[in-house]
């Protein structure tokens, strides 16, 4: 059975590019939380989505979007990137809205 | 915001020894977390205390929750080189639907 998968692994962006990571959610979860977690700090509440809308949003700026499928998978869209934004990108999967659940290993964004 | 703050931040132990890590918050909560974070990859959640909860158990695992202090411990008995890894606490506070995470502690077993 597998957990919560992300997409890409790695990847490195240049300053003002836009980036999109994906999350496919652990089998028979249907709600996606996702988190920031910058180096050396604790995960920080980006959004959570549930049936298809984003349902709680934590302190980030609108460049921070989202989207989820039919299928429970998810996409975070990040706008005009920053350094700022450079950090490791969680993903977390839950049966309905529980704000823990089965975490992926991440995405870590590198923001040059 | 990150409410849980986990003291001490760094502890090194000998294999063996017991590892003992604490978090406070500070307002009220439906209920605290610990998760294990393995070189900066995926969180690993261990073990979950309701609000009306004083302690638990799970394994190696025992964690303690003091609501009128709003702080918890967690102590891991017996440590194993595996246990070597970052250790957050987040907690689901009442009326703000969502994790909050410290800062996180850095625990080294030595073998």
């Amino acid at each position: 059975d597998a957990g919560v998968t992300q997409s890409p692994t790695h990847l490195i962006k240049t300053r003002g590019q836009q980036v999109t990571l994906r999350c496919s959610p652990k089998s028979g979860h249907d709600t996606v939380s996702w988190y920031q977690q910058a180096l050396g700090q604790g995960p920080q509440f980006i959004f959570q989505y549930y049936e298809e809308e984003e349902r709680q949003r934590g302190n980030f700026p609108d460049r921070f979007s989202g989207h989820q499928f039919p299928n429970y998978s998810s996409e975070l869209n990040v706008n005009a990137l920053l350094l700022g934004d450079s950090a490791l990108y969680l993903c977390a999967s839950s049966v309905g809205r529980y704000y823990g659940g089965t975490f992926g290993s991440g995405t870590r964004l590198t923001v040059v | 915001s990150q409410q849980g703050e986990e003291d001490p931040q760094a502890l090194s132990i000998q294999e063996g020894e017991n590892a003992t890590m604490n978090c406070s918050y500070k307002t009220s909560i439906n209920n605290l977390q610990w998760y294990r974070q393995n070189s900066g990859r995926g969180l690993v959640h261990l073990i979950l205390i309701r609000s009306n909860e004083r302690e638990k158990h799970s394994g190696r695992l025992r964690v303690t929750l003091d609501t009128s202090k709003k702080s918890s411990s967690l102590l891991i008995t017996a440590s194993r080189a595996a246990d070597t890894a970052s250790y957050f606490c987040a907690t689901d506070a009442e009326g703000n639907n969502r994790l909050a995470f410290g800062k996180g502690n850095q625990v080294v077993v030595i073998p």
